[in-house]
């Protein structure tokens, strides 16, 4: 079963607008994870906040974790065309489980 | 730093045919991991091995599904005989230690079952 569970499914902005995924899991974690998959490629991973936590930043990325909550945003900042994938969430507990993702399209 | 590498990158079967899929980690991780994506859906482990060991492998469908890991390198995953619901992307990963860290993903192979 999956236990990330991203919000919004789909998202479709403009170049340089903000981007904002959230992601819900159901147990404790050690740590959440985000990767991106572009079409037909592998995952490529982004970010790692451990549950002790609650933000970090890596370039135009950030993100919260709420343990409290169970949940996690990503935000892109200044979005790019190529910036345009999937983006998923995993939550890293005795397993490392995937989320279904949230799939961004930047247009220019 | 070379990536994770994985043979084919397509491959298209007939249902109860056996295909079999091959990755090459990253040098020097410990541990290796094998997921399904099914198109829409985010990756789910099939079975992660420690060295040559296997470590988790409860969502493996044992009947038709199998891994080996010799040596602690090079991995191979099969299907005989493969289903219909079998068509999905197989990733590929690798991390040094344990699936806490994170993971390397390779290409990975898009497997189509007619």
């Amino acid at each position: 079963s999956q236990q990330g569970e991203e919000d919004p499914q789909a998202l479709s902005i403009q170049e340089g607008e903000n981007a904002t995924m959230n992601c819900s899991y159901k147990t404790s974690i050690n740590n959440l994870q985000w990767y991106r998959q572009n079409s037909g490629r592998g995952l490529v991973h982004l970010i790692l906040i451990r549950s002790n936590e609650r933000e970090k930043h890596s370039g135009r990325l950030r993100v919260t974790l709420d343990t409290s909550k169970k949940s996690s945003s990503l935000l892109i900042t200044a979005s790019r065309a190529a910036d345009t994938a999937s983006y998923f969430c995993a939550a890293a507990g005795t397993a490392l489980i995937f989320g279904k993702g949230t799939t961004l399209s930047v247009s220019s | 730093e070379a990536g994770v590498a994985q043979s084919p990158r397509y491959k298209i079967i007939e249902k109860r045919q056996s295909v079999a899929f091959w990755c090459n980690p990253i040098s020097g991780h410990a541990t290796l991991y094998w997921y399904q994506q099914i198109l829409g859906q985010g990756p789910k482990l099939l079975i992660q091995f420690q060295n040559n060991g296997v470590v988790d492998d409860s969502q493996l469908p044992k009947d038709r599904f199998s891994a080996e890991r010799l040596k602690g390198v090079d991995s191979t995953l099969k299907i005989q005989p493969a289903k219909l619901e079998d068509s999905a992307v197989y990733l590929c990963a690798s991390s040094w230690r344990d699936r806490g860290e994170t993971q390397y993903f390779g290409p990975g192979t898009r497997l189509l079952v007619l």
